[in-house]
């Protein structure tokens, strides 16, 4: 099945900081998707991106499916944007819809 | 999007016991899926939830231990049964969207095992 790779693992950052996540996965995809983990274990959706880049406030998000990696970029960064981030992939191949997670990006932001 | 909401939030049970976990979407959806969050991992796919049909579960998952119902298009149980201490998780359940390839996750249920 397809790999999902995310790093770093651990971002510390001050408000107001811009910070870069990346996502690398192992196989063409038909999904690819970035969560938010809430200290409340709730997965908030962020983007659904396959391809091509997207913004929504402070967030945006590249995907470059041909060379197989993904990019969150988090500008002017609040403590309320703390928690963890997970990249999932679904992979083309095969019938099923399953979204593979990679560990996650634990970012704390710091007052 | 769908609104999912999951029944209980959280839960402390005893060793040996079974939990039954409960997933209601506002509208109709083709698939819905369990997942598995131990503490400080990722999320890791238990099984599709197919209505009208046994559920498929992934390598690593059997139905004796995680017993999916899914009676209708919008609504679906898991069960944790005989647990023990590395029962221990955050279920959650999700649903396609979109025409299945976007997902979207329920609130989540916290598992705690003594």
């Amino acid at each position: 099945g397809i790999q999902v790779e995310q790093s770093p693992p651990d971002l510390i950052l001050q408000e107001g900081a811009n910070s870069t996540l990346r996502c690398n996965f192992s196989d063409s995809v038909n999904n690819l998707q970035w969560f938010h983990q809430n200290p409340w274990g709730q997965l908030i959706n962020l983007f659904y991106i396959p391809s091509g880049t997207k913004q929504n406030g402070r967030l945006s998000a590249t995907t470059v499916a041909t060379e197989r990696y993904s990019l969150l970029y988090i500008s002017s960064s609040q403590t309320t944007d703390s928690g963890v981030y997970f990249c999932a992939a679904q992979g083309s191949g095969g019938s099923n819809y399953k979204l593979t997670f990679g560990k996650g990006t634990l970012l704390t932001v710091n007052p | 999007s769908a609104v999912i909401s999951q029944k209980p939030s959280r839960d402390i049970c005893q060793r040996g016991t079974s939990l039954t976990i409960q997933c209601q979407v506002d509208s109709q959806v083709t698939m819905m899926f369990w997942y598995r969050q131990q503490p400080g991992q990722s999320l890791t796919l238990i099984a599709t939830a197919n209505q009208g049909s046994e559920a498929t579960y992934e390598s690593g998952f059997v139905i004796d231990k995680f017993p999916i119902s899914r009676p209708n298009l919008t609504f679906s149980t898991l069960t944790v049964s005989n647990m023990s201490p590395e029962d221990s998780s955050i279920y959650l359940c999700s649903v396609g969207a979109g025409g299945m390839n976007e997902q979207f996750f329920g609130p989540g249920t916290r598992l705690t095992v003594l």
